[in-house]
């Protein structure tokens, strides 16, 4: 069975420091990987996705994707309290469907 | 841009009651669209998907049932609800051919009592 595994946390950083989420995966053929904040009793909202190996940044966030390690993670620089929430690792698997991870609770100590 | 609609937000319904929820999407033709449902504390649950008119998909054998009568409508439906119904129900739209991205409404909160 497909799998996506998180730390459920919680994981508590001090603001203006580097938050590091993980990820891993057991389908070694996925080729696609997202990740998710959500805010609690609010919806997913998209961060960031990464298809190739290596890293992608956008802004404050960088996913990090190691295809021969099954691991994809997610750094966020400069950590601020509105950083605070839950962070879902999806990825792709086949037939139009995601594979979630439980999410990472995350946070931010002001 | 795409916009996605849900409704309602809340929900409080009775045991055995039917149940309808409903989603919509703007800005966007022949989406692929997915009804996920998130238990308190829990990570996401695919219920069901569609790529087209009238196509559904299954993933959870249950007492719901979806469709979709238009191109950017999806409906969750049941006939009889439950206590173990209760959730966070989430619609969410991707386009292609399902390795990208998806995008979530913003849910409707149900609780059967």
């Amino acid at each position: 069975q497909k799998e996506v595994e998180q730390n459920s946390g919680p994981l508590s950083v001090p603001e203006g420091a580097i938050a590091s989420l993980n990820c891993t995966y057991s389908d070694r053929v996925s080729q696609s990987f997202f990740w998710y904040r959500q805010y609690s009793g609010k919806s997913p909202e998209l961060i960031m996705s990464i298809y190739s190996n290596g890293d992608k940044e956008d802004g404050r966030f960088t996913a990090q994707l190691n295809k021969a390690s099954q691991y994809v993670s997610l750094l966020i620089r400069d950590s601020q309290p509105s950083d605070s929430a839950t962070y879902l690792c999806a990825v792709y698997a086949s037939n139009y469907q995601l594979i979630w991870g439980a999410g990472t609770k995350l946070i931010i100590k002001p | 841009s795409q916009t996605i609609h849900q409704w309602p937000a809340t929900l409080v319904q009775p045991v055995g009651s039917p149940l309808s929820l409903e989603c919509t999407v703007e800005g966007t033709s022949n989406p692929n669209l997915y009804w996920y449902r998130q238990a308190a504390g829990r990570g996401l649950q695919l219920l069901f998907y569609s790529v087209g008119i009238g196509q559904i998909s299954s993933e959870v054998p249950q007492n719901l049932s979806a469709s979709r009568p238009q191109d950017r409508q999806f409906i969750l439906s049941s006939k009889k609800l439950l206590l173990s119904d209760s959730g966070f129900y989430l619609c969410a739209w991707s386009v292609g051919t399902g390795d990208n991205e998806q995008f979530f409404g913003p849910g409707t909160r149900l609780t059967v009592l």
